[in-house]
């Protein structure tokens, strides 16, 4: 079965360091997605991408944040200078194939960032 | 805009009890409801839908939930409860449009199954 995955599953960096995280949607998929789950808090809305620009986002992705999907198969968040609080399971997803049949969101396991 | 409230951040039950996991909606489109389920240190895993067809939805593992638009509600249920369903689950609201699905999601509840 098809499945987004996401690299790397846990990754420790230091404040005020630049983070990349990287995530392969679902090869047909249209639609590509980041949320965020702070730990014990709800999963969050962060940002949707779709033909090559970003096609909504919430307040929480403010400038330190940027997507990209640099080749046909990456989608990646940035984190430009991270911050204590940015510490979170980030988890992609993807939805929407070209017929518009697929109704729902598959999401990855997650990239656990921790900022130290 | 589009929320969801879950009623009760914790349910313990015993196994072989019934699982009742409660989700009211408010959207100002005609919703498509989600569950997903999260076991520890894991994704989301998908456990069922309910978009726009028949109002009872059968999912994975035994579970299902009823559309109920009149108490704007998406309940889980799963008759006999057993220790491997233990994990968060997350009701979550979104519209589909063309494939497009971002979702809202309730704040989640833990559930518990004692021996």
């Amino acid at each position: 079965e098809p499945e987004v995955t996401q690299t790397p599953s846990h990754q420790v960096t230091q404040m005020g360091q630049e983070v990349i995280l990287r995530c392969v949607p679902i090869s047909n998929h249209l639609y590509f997605y980041w949320y965020r789950q702070i730990l014990g808090q709800k999963v969050e809305f962060l940002v949707s991408f779709y033909n090559n620009e970003i096609s909504e986002k919430s307040e929480i992705f403010d400038d330190q944040f940027s997507v990209e999907r640099p080749d046909g198969s990456n989608f990646t968040l940035k984190i430009r200078s991270t911050k204590l609080e940015d510490s979170a399971m980030y988890f992609c997803a993807s939805s929407g194939d070209s017929r518009g049949i697929n109704t729902e969101a598959f999401f990855g396991q997650g990239t656990r960032l921790t900022v130290v | 805009a589009q929320s969801v409230t879950q009623l009760g951040s914790h349910v313990s039950v015993s196994e072989g009890a019934l699982v009742l996991l409660r989700c009211n909606y408010s959207s100002s489109v005609p919703p498509y409801l989600f569950w997903y389920v999260q076991y520890p240190n894991q994704g989301l895993q998908l456990l069922l839908k309910y978009t726009s067809a028949a109002t009872l939805v059968k999912g994975i593992n035994g579970f299902e939930a009823e559309f109920k638009k009149s108490e704007t509600s998406f309940h889980l249920t799963k008759p006999s409860a057993h220790m491997s369903d233990a994990a968060e689950y997350f009701c979550a609201v979104g519209g589909v449009s063309g494939g497009y699905n971002k979702l809202i999601f309730g704040a989640g509840t833990r559930l518990a199954v004692h021996p």
